[in-house]
């Protein structure tokens, strides 16, 4: 069965730091992965997602991601933290070939210092 | 529409009650998917429409836990007898096919839903 674990369920990083939010993932093959993103108040937004090719993703927000299969793991990083970061952080699974389940993390809440 | 839209926003209800959520999606999406979000963990899904058909509804809670949609727009998730543990932020996505496609599911702000 699929499962995502986000092994962090909060981190703390100052303004201007890297960042790296940990994923990892239980799949039979190749699953699609997504990183969400929900700022307070609003609804989950998609910031990057991968399915194929290039083992590093590019999103938005200055976001990058890196699928390693051997790890099974998709972290989601990004090289300065902006104060408007903090929020929670989502990792999720999807089912290739036809599947409709999105199994999402229990999520990593980031808060930025000054 | 703009986005998909949630009504409403805040629901207060007593335990007991039944109490009914609306997803509007984004227009021309084929598929919607509701979520529950209890306090501090991550999304459990919980249906999904792949036009006016759900084809999988094991992932509903309880026999208390209905939804339908109709015209391949509004969708409506139905909670009988609400008890405590119902409590949670219910989302709603769209997208423009199925999940398992590389679509890109759209969420509404959600419904907050607390059971007193």
């Amino acid at each position: 069965a699929q499962s995502v674990t986000q092994p962090d369920i909060h981190i703390t990083v100052s303004e201007g730091a890297s960042l790296e939010l940990r994923c990892n993932y239980s799949y039979g093959a190749t699953p699609y992965l997504f990183w969400y993103v929900q700022s307070p108040g609003q609804g989950l937004q998609l910031l990057l997602k991968y399915f194929s090719g290039d083992t590093l993703v590019q999103g938005i927000k200055g976001f990058e991601a890196e699928f390693k299969r051997s790890q099974s793991s998709f972290n989601l990083r990004k090289p300065s933290v902006h104060w408007s970061d903090a929020a929670e952080y989502f990792c999720a699974v999807g089912a290739r070939g036809g599947g409709f389940k999105t199994i999402f993390g229990a999520g990593t809440r980031l808060f930025v210092k000054a | 529409g703009a986005g998909v839209s949630q009504s409403p926003s805040n629901k207060v209800t007593e335990k007991g009650k039944d109490v009914e959520l609306r997803c509007d999606p984004i227009s021309g999406h084929t598929a919607l998917y509701w979520y529950r979000q209890r306090l501090g963990q991550g999304l459990e899904f919980l249906i999904y429409f792949q036009g006016n058909s759900a084809p999988d509804k094991s992932g509903l809670p309880s026999d208390r836990f209905s939804a339908e949609r109709t015209g391949e727009s509004v969708s409506t998730l139905t909670i009988q007898r609400t008890q405590q543990e119902d409590s949670a932020v219910y989302l709603c996505a769209s997208s423009w096919r199925l999940a398992g496609s590389t679509d890109t599911q759209y969420f509404g702000p959600g419904t907050r839903l607390t059971v007193l």
